[in-house]
């Protein structure tokens, strides 16, 4: 089993429109949570970190689930310039700054 | 804001040949890293390092080594190339949590 998954999509939806991405880590340890943006040719960078209680930055919203081990990550009225790659990222208890990387889910936003 | 830059964006080398590949970060971070990313699995951990001098291995070690004589270099070095280590590689630096990407070396090597 993969230590971080996500379903790879790609996810087409029409501008405007609100999507949600579920990810789910293995290791119930994991401290620090993530969630990096990577857009075609070009390297991840990070789009927000994933607290307890959640949180919001503009019109992205971060959740984290201890219980069930998944993080959610969701996008309201959806522009052409979020269509990217969104990563799930978590933290490795092996090393503090360690982390490990999901595949990715491909977000494409259409006019 | 913090940069880091690879030696190359484009690589193209030979099996059998003695690849290099070069990071540098601006910040003054202690910890790097050297990824590989290929469709379908995402970032693979190669190697990472949290001193000058220290290295560990990350989840795909087999075939790399790295060198890291200064805080602010880090090196991969694939000591004889493979068709099977083409792929695109990304160094990244931290302090704490948050990784900072360089742009990326895509390497083929034929």
């Amino acid at each position: 089993r993969k230590e971080v998954e996500q379903d790879p999509g790609p996810f087409n939806v029409p501008e405007g429109a609100t999507v949600a991405f579920n990810c789910t880590y293995s290791n119930s340890a994991s401290q620090s949570f993530f969630w990096y943006r990577q857009d075609c040719r070009k390297e991840p960078k990070l789009l927000m970190s994933v607290y307890s209680s959640g949180n919001e930055d503009g019109r992205f919203t971060a959740q984290l689930n201890r219980a069930s081990q998944y993080i959610s990550l969701l996008i309201r009225d959806s522009k052409l310039s979020d269509s990217a790659t969104y990563l799930c990222v978590v933290n490795s208890m092996e090393y503090g700054n360690k982390l490990v990387f999901g595949a990715g889910t491909i977000l494409r936003v259409k006019s | 804001d913090v940069k880091v830059t690879q030696s190359s964006r484009y690589l193209v080398k030979r099996t059998g040949e003695k690849v290099f590949l070069e990071c540098v970060q601006d910040m003054d971070h202690e910890n790097m890293f050297w990824y590989r990313q290929d469709p379908g699995l995402g970032l693979r951990l190669i190697y990472f390092s949290y001193d000058v001098k220290m290295k560990e291995k990350g989840d795909i070690p087999e075939g790399y080594s790295v060198s890291r004589e200064k805080k602010e270099r880090f090196s991969l070095i694939l000591e004889s190339a493979s068709t099977n280590q083409t792929s695109m590689y990304l160094c990244a630096s931290s302090l704490f949590g948050e990784q900072f990407f360089g742009p990326g070396t895509r390497l083929t090597v034929l």
